[in-house]
């Protein structure tokens, strides 16, 4: 198995919606409730910003929110602000191991 | 509020072992359920699972990478460790740890918590 493919790049304007996509297969993403997204600015670490496909953990804006349908979640940050630039990446429980999306570059126009 | 720490060597030679310590703080890792992880990203490039230790010890390895891993832990130090042997160039990367609570249970499945990450480079 490879990762999980995303677009590598997704753009909008301050207060636009933004959807990444995060497609896998029925071993990973549609096997399981259990996919993350962690946003990253350069030189640092992930952070976690929605769990089990649509839990977004304290701190985390109500902006940020989760889905799924089949093989493929998503997310969607409603409201873009220029803080949400960065890089996000997907990740889903395979029953034995973890696997990562391949990331999207989000830019705020 | 629990912290992570990487440290180890910034540079190993091809085909040495390179061997991290995560040191955790604000918590300890014998109490459970949590498994403590290791995950790493080469520059420029997107995350990959390397390796998990449950807290009563069980390990579990990424496939491409089993034949080269050891990942073990320090309850006394309250540390786990990470060892990669026979390292090569697209071995370099920035080495994260992390925690992940067990999938399941009334626990979300994910990587709560992260270290900043330690780069390691390979070269002669």
């Amino acid at each position: 198995q490879s990762a999980l493919t995303q677009p590598p790049s997704a753009s909008g304007s301050p207060g636009q919606s933004v959807t990444i996509s995060c497609t896998g297969t029925s071993s990973d993403v549609g096997a399981y409730n259990y996919v993350s997204w962690y946003q990253q600015y350069p030189g640092k670490a992930p952070k976690l910003m929605i769990s089990d496909v649509s839990k977004r953990p304290s701190g985390v804006p109500d902006r940020f929110s989760g889905s799924k349908s089949g093989n493929t979640a998503s997310l969607t940050i409603s409201g873009l602000q220029p803080e949400d630039e960065g890089d996000y990446y997907c990740g889903s429980y395979t029953g034995n191991s973890y696997f990562f999306g391949t990331g999207t570059k989000v830019t705020v126009l | 509020q629990l912290q992570l720490q990487e440290s180890g060597p910034g540079l190993v030679k091809p085909s040495e072992t390179l061997s991290l310590t995560c040191s955790v703080s604000g918590g300890s890792i014998s109490n459970g359920p949590y498994f403590w992880v290791w995950i790493r990203q080469s520059p420029g490039k997107g995350l990959e699972w390397i390796a998990s230790i449950f807290y009563r010890g069980s390990t579990y390895y990424n496939p491409s990478l089993e034949s080269r891993l050891t990942i073990s832990m320090d309850t006394s130090m309250n540390q786990f460790s990470l060892k990669l042997n026979s390292v090569a160039a697209a071995d370099t990367a920035v080495y994260y740890c992390a925690r992940h609570p067990p999938c399941g249970g009334g626990h979300s499945c994910t990587f709560d918590y992260w270290g900043q990450g330690a780069l390691v480079t390979v070269s002669s």
